[in-house]
Formats: C-alpha cells, sequence, structure tokens
C-alpha cells in the first residue's frame, strides 16, 4: 500500500478555504485517493475520492498532481463545523486510517 | 435515510470480563465493517462481512474477539475476556456495494466507547 504523509495539524480561518495537502509519492497506478474526516465523537465520513481527475462535490474538491505523487483537499469555504481530523488514504482495497491532520477552524 | 446504529453509547467493565456491541447497517448495505480505535490513532479494520459471510477477518485477535452477521442484517462483536488494551471505540460501518467496489465509500456509526478497568 502507498503510504500517505500529512501534517499533525493545521489552522483555517472561518470563511476561508481550507487546503488540506497529502503527499503520497508511492502511489501505484490503480491506486485511488480517499478523504474522509472525522468530527469529534462521531466515526468517519466519507468526503471524496479520486483516480487522476480532480473530483468536486457539494462537500469539497480533490486536486491530484498530473504525476499523482500528491494531493490537495478543498474545504472552499470553512466553517466551525468543519473542525475535524481529515485522514488521506491511499489504497486498492481495504481503507486503512493514518493519523489524519486535526484541522482547526477559527472564528 | 437512517444511518448506522449502534449500541450501546459507552461501556464500562473490568479486565476479564465479556462485552458484546451491536450494530445495524444501513438497510440494504451488504457489506459491514467493525473498525478499532484507539485514542489518537486511525480506526484499525477488525472484520469484514459480505452478506453473512467473512471477507476478512486478518486483524481480528481471534482468540478473544468474535464476530457475527447471522442473517446478513445486523451484528455482533465480542470480546472474552477483555483487556486493559481494549479500551477503544468500536467503530461499525457499512457499504451498499460489495466486492472490489465496496470499499469505495463506507458510512460509519458514531461507536461504541469501551472502557476496560
Amino acid at each position: 500500500d502507498a503510504k500517505t504523509t500529512q501534517p499533525p495539524s493545521m489552522d483555517c480561518a472561518e470563511g476561508r478555504a481550507a487546503n488540506l495537502p497529502c503527499n503520497h509519492s508511492t502511489i501505484s497506478g490503480n491506486e485511488y485517493v480517499y478523504w474522509y474526516r472525522q468530527i469529534h465523537s462521531q466515526g468517519p465520513q466519507y468526503i471524496i475520492h479520486g483516480l487522476k481527475n480532480n473530483e468536486t462535490n457539494e462537500m469539497a474538491s480533490l486536486i491530484i498532481t498530473e504525476d499523482r505523487k500528491s494531493s490537495t483537499l478543498i474545504l472552499p469555504h470553512a466553517t466551525l463545523r468543519d473542525t475535524a481530523v481529515y485522514y488521506c488514504i491511499v489504497r486498492v482495497g481495504k481503507l486503512v486510517f493514518g493519523a489524519g491532520t486535526i484541522l482547526r477552524v477559527k472564528s | 435515510e437512517a444511518g448506522v446504529a449502534q449500541s450501546p453509547r459507552y461501556k464500562i467493565i473490568e479486565k476479564r470480563q465479556s462485552v458484546a456491541f451491536w450494530c445495524n447497517p444501513i438497510s440494504g448495505h451488504a457489506t459491514l465493517y467493525w473498525y478499532q480505535q484507539i485514542l489518537g490513532q486511525g480506526p484499525k479494520l477488525l472484520i469484514q462481512f459480505q452478506n453473512n459471510g467473512v471477507v476478512d477477518d486478518s486483524q481480528l485477535p481471534k482468540d478473544r474477539f468474535s464476530a457475527e452477521r447471522l442473517k446478513g442484517v445486523d451484528s455482533t462483536l465480542k470480546i472474552q475476556p477483555a483487556k486493559l488494551e481494549d479500551s477503544a471505540v468500536y467503530l461499525c460501518a457499512s457499504s451498499p456495494h460489495t466486492g472490489a467496489m465496496a470499499n469505495e465509500k463506507l458510512f460509519f456509526g458514531s461507536g461504541t466507547q469501551l472502557s476496560v478497568l
């Protein structure tokens, strides 16, 4: 499985875009990039996933570099409710969660 | 649409006691997972069911942990006897897909927080 590297924590001002990076330099051609988040005292919540192309849904955008060695999750207008641990996962098959990035959105 | 239901929400037991957790997945979801999340870590997969069959239990400590999904709907996870290191949140998740597509999008419950004293 490809290893992912995420910063342990990040801060973001409310209303601004939150850009969460993830490095996955050993990703193989058939491995997808998944993002989940976990709000305190809740189970993880699926956000988005992609293979090669950039993806956008109602929650976020996923930007994958052309060489696929890194990606960025973008929350366009962060709110206080977006404070959570964000997990970047690269895998074919079962999802393996790392420690993630703690995102703190501050007013 | 109702989410994944888990009970109890909290459980406190003494070491060497037994405990059981219950999960009711989203209606119609064929694949069910149990994860263990130790404080400060990401969730770790314990077991995956597809309908009532086990797909992956490679990370389940089978000497003390057991799980079943008898009718392919709800599931129970049991620990007997519990150890101090079993203190964690036990998360249940489900997916509407099977096979290679199963892991594309998981829906998680809020978990059962277990404290072993």
